[in-house]
């Protein structure tokens, strides 16, 4: 199956910094996900990408569909400590599921 | 409140002995799926429905069982656990079609000794 590698694998910043996160594929996707995962939860669903070239935000997050189809970026403008979590990069495989990447994680250094 | 519920959320239970994971979802949902999450592999799907009765695997279906007797609920069943099913469950549910946000449930802490 498809397999989406995520970059990097783990983040360790200050808090007001700026994060920049990336998801690669091996295939083309037709639609990029970003979700969040905090402790002890399940992943929520940040933004959504249908169509390529697409910069999409919501609040603090930015996330872009690359042109080629095959890689995506999130960015978290002025972190703060609720950001903290793990940020997983999804793309659908088929008509009904989702391919997952192994996750950034994120920490913050009050 | 719209969610996905699943129990228990915490399990240790020993190699051999059957066990069954529930979830359920009150939004209408057609589209239901189980994923188990391991340190550095990310979400893995096990099993998924389209719709009521109609199952299909996954990428990491063995050792797992499911039903969809009901719209609303979706259990995974081990029937003879093993160390190596040792992970973070989650159950998920949406609409399905071009409408990939799904809601994942809590998680379950599964623990087989």
């Amino acid at each position: 199956g498809q397999q989406l590698n995520q970059s990097p694998q783990s983040m360790f910043i200050q808090e007001g910094e700026d994060v920049s996160m990336n998801c690669t594929s091996s295939s083309i996707f037709n639609t990029w996900l970003w979700y969040k995962q905090e402790p002890g939860e399940g992943p929520v669903l940040l933004i959504a990408l249908y169509k390529a070239g697409e910069l999409t935000s919501n609040g603090r997050l930015t996330a872009q569909f690359g042109i080629t189809r095959k890689d995506s970026f999130l960015n978290i403008s002025a972190s703060i400590p609720s950001d903290v979590g793990i940020y997983f990069c999804a793309g659908p495989e088929g008509a009904q599921k989702l391919v997952f990447g192994q996750g950034t994680r994120l920490t913050i250094n009050p | 409140e719209a969610q996905v519920t699943q129990n228990p959320r915490y399990l240790i239970t020993v190699t051999g002995k059957k066990l069954t994971v529930t979830c359920s979802q009150n939004m209408n949902h057609e589209y239901m799926s189980w994923y188990r999450q391991d340190p550095g592999l990310g979400l893995r799907q096990i099993y998924y429905s389209m719709n009521v009765e109609v199952t299909d695997k996954g990428d990491v279906p063995e050792g797992y069982k499911v039903s969809r007797k009901e719209k609303r609920n979706f259990p995974l069943i081990l029937e003879s656990p093993s160390p190596n099913q040792t992970s973070l469950y989650f159950c998920a549910s949406g609409f399905g079609g071009r409408s990939y946000g799904y809601t994942f449930g809590s998680g379950t802490r599964l623990t087989v000794v």
